[in-house]
């Protein structure tokens, strides 16, 4: 199982629409989870943090699954500016600030 | 608001010349990183640090080194560069442990012709 895991899109979706990703992660011991957000040819940008009991942040919620080792963030009503690529992280453990970034989903957002 | 600054957002070079890349942090984080961003590879770390004069290899450091002279700084050195390293570089930085989120510079984009 490759350490982090995403389903690569692209997803394309009407404005309007609700939109899952999910992300699947291969170290068990692993503590720290969060989600960004990267527009084209632009940096990684933090989107949320992932806590255990899931969290909400305006129209993005993400739940953390520590059982099957699976994350996800939902984004209701998208909106056309929510086109990027979503990046699923984790820490990578032992290892101190070092964070492990998935490939990343493709979300494309129409009119 | 964290800031990260990366010296250069384009740099063009030529093969075999050594090549700087200088990354500032003003929010006195103690690690810092190295990463390359190529189509269809995602984000690959290159080098890290966690304090001062320290140093630990990424995923793919080999060609590449790094310097930590002082803890806002942290530059990328490509010793002999050649065209596979024609990427985008982008550096991070982040505080205290691992359950800390690393925040990023602008980018550079560099061409090895």
């Amino acid at each position: 199982r490759k350490e982090v895991e995403q389903d690569p899109g692209p997803f394309n979706v009407p404005e309007g629409a609700t939109v899952a990703f999910n992300c699947t992660y291969s170290n068990s011991a692993s503590q720290s989870f969060f989600w960004y957000r990267q527009d084209c040819r632009k940096e990684p940008k933090l989107l949320m943090s992932v806590y255990s009991s899931g969290n909400e942040d305006g129209r993005f919620t993400a739940q953390l699954n520590r059982a099957s080792q699976y994350i996800s963030l939902l984004i209701r009503d998208s909106k056309l500016s929510d086109s990027a690529t979503y990046l699923c992280v984790v820490n990578r453990r032992g290892s101190q600030g070092n964070l492990i970034f998935g490939k990343g989903t493709k979300l494309s957002v129409k009119p | 608001d964290v800031k990260v600054t990366q010296s250069s957002r384009y740099l063009v070079k030529r093969t075999g010349e050594k090549v700087f890349l200088e990354c500032v942090q003003d929010m006195d984080h103690e690690n810092m990183f190295w990463y390359r961003q190529d189509p269809g590879l995602g984000l690959r770390l290159i080098y890290f640090s966690y304090d001062v004069k320290m140093k630990e290899k990424g995923d793919i450091p080999e060609g590449y080194s790094v310097s930590r002279e002082k803890k806002e700084r942290f530059s990328l050195i490509l010793e002999s560069a050649s065209t596979n390293q024609t990427s985008m570089y982008l550096c991070a930085s982040s505080f205290g442990t691992g359950t800390q989120p690393q925040h990023f510079g602008d980018g550079t984009r560099l061409s090895i012709l």
